[in-house]
């Protein structure tokens, strides 16, 4: 249980295109959905927060229009990249937490995007 | 400001001797706590976790300790395997306040179990 994915694995793509990250929860409903980026040797930092149906809560630093995240259902929360740069070359990693009960308290964490602008 | 702290970068230990990794944190509001494994290019893997009311938790060669005075959480793996090697993640979490289930990590220990 408590698998989420992520789509795509891995994604190159010209500077100044938009990339879209979908995060999936596969066996439970998740209420809420987390992204964060890893740079090479280093933590997990959150970028976003976000809950079905309302808008992302942003993590100070992390520009809104630039990383647009919707979490339309109870299983799917993307994350779009707007404009890339390649300073935006990262690793994307997804999470997500239950609705209640057995999957609520832990997150749960998909496979992550390696994402290469050029 | 760094609110967890895994100030090893690494660890290196024998197979079948105990590795233990640790984790200090400042926000008092902390109230519950994780372990996760993390291979290179993949996420992380949720492995244990620890909530302030307890002081131990213990789960096969996994155990976690939680000293809340000191503010210092240790994960205890006994007996070390080779596949255990990995970098480890501690995260921090105020379940009971303004709950978004938000979780803050520390920088990773990098666990290498030697043959």
């Amino acid at each position: 249980g408590a698998v989420v994915s992520q789509h795509p694995s891995w994604v190159i793509c010209k500077s100044g295109t938009s990339v879209k990250i979908e995060c999936r929860s596969l066996d439970f409903q998740a209420t809420t959905m987390f992204w964060y980026r890893q740079f090479p040797k280093q933590s997990l930092m959150l970028m976003a927060t976000s809950n079905e149906g309302s808008k992302a809560t942003y993590e100070q630093g992390v520009e809104k229009d630039k990383f647009l995240i919707n979490h339309a259902s109870l299983t799917l929360s993307t994350l779009t990249v707007t404009s890339a740069h390649p300073e935006d070359s990262s690793f994307y990693i997804c999470s997500a937490r239950g609705l209640a009960g057995r999957y609520s308290d832990t997150q749960y964490f998909g496979p992550g995007t390696r994402l290469t602008v050029l | 400001d760094q609110q967890v702290k895994q100030n090893s970068p690494s660890l290196s230990v024998q197979e079948g001797r105990i590795s233990i990794l640790n984790c200090d944190y400042t926000n008092s509001m902390f109230d519950y706590f994780l372990w996760y494994k993390k291979y290179p290019a993949e996420g992380p893997t949720f492995l244990i976790s620890i909530s302030s009311i307890k002081d131990k938790n213990e789960d096969g060669r996994f155990t976690v300790f939680l000293n809340k005075s000191a503010k210092h959480l240790s994960l205890h793996i006994v007996p070390s395997q080779p596949g255990d090697s990995a970098v480890y993640f501690c995260a921090a979490s105020a379940l009971g306040s303004s709950n978004t289930g938000k979780l803050i990590f520390g920088q990773g220990t990098t666990l290498q179990v030697k043959p």
